[in-house]
């Protein structure tokens, strides 16, 4: 299985901030990453796909980039309903595997 | 569009089979691909399989000699099979939509629909 590596696991910052998660993969997962964000309680929600298409509906901030081994979740300006858990995903074959998330706390 | 709704028993002894339902609304299950997640404290989350609407499935290995997911289309839902479970299975149990997103000519598989999760904790 490809292994998902996230780190750090949580990391603290303020309303504005500029934002930066990475993500990254034991093997070459090419651009078959998917981002996803979690809140407590909720379903986790698709951001990203391929590494950096927004999905429909998720706001511009919100921003993608890697590919092979290594990627990067941006977020240009936090907001406070962005204080959640990030998680990346590989579909580059089957089992799809996830990352152990990293929890975006505030400062 | 489409919307997502987990059911099944949320205790179960070991050595039982969990048992869950995921119906679909708002679209056609007819398709696309259909597939199961869950979520522990300890190992996060954790790809469980998926079903085409043809009836082709894929299992992760490490549960495919426990798990089944089957489709019933007239009654447009599917559902999973987890037999003899234990402690590990206790966890929070996803159904989502695996949608194919063409990119450039490059097809990406993601999850872009999820249930709201059902809890399924396994206790003697």
């Amino acid at each position: 299985d490809i292994q998902m590596t996230q780190s750090p696991s949580s990391l603290s910052a303020s309303v504005g901030d500029r934002v930066t998660i990475p993500c990254r993969a034991s093997q070459s997962v090419s651009t078959y990453l998917n981002w996803y964000q979690q809140k407590p309680g909720k379903a986790p929600r698709l951001l990203i796909y391929g590494a950096s298409t927004l999905e429909s509906g998720v706001p511009s901030r919100f921003s993608g980039s890697g590919s092979g081994t290594d990627f990067t979740l941006t977020i240009s300006s936090l907001q406070p309903e962005d204080f959640a858990t990030y998680y990346c995903q590989h579909s580059y074959m089957t089992p799809y595997t996830f990352g152990q998330g990293t929890k975006l706390e505030i400062k | 569009q489409v919307q997502l709704q987990e059911s099944g028993p949320g205790l179960l002894k070991p050595a039982e089979t969990l048992s869950l339902t995921c119906s679909v609304s708002g679209g056609s299950i007819s398709s696309s691909y259909w597939s199961w997640i869950r979520q522990s404290p300890g190992k996060g989350l954790e790809y469980i399989g998926y079903i085409y609407y043809s009836g082709s499935t894929n299992y992760n290995p490490s549960l495919q000699s426990r798990v089944t997911i089957s489709l019933d289309t007239s009654k447009t839902q599917f559902s999973l099979k987890l037999t003899s479970v234990t402690a590990a299975d206790t966890a929070v149990y996803y159904c989502a939509r695996l949608e194919q997103q063409l990119v450039h000519g490059l097809g990406y598989y993601c999850m872009d629909v999820w249930g709201k999760g059902t809890t399924v904790t396994v206790s003697s």
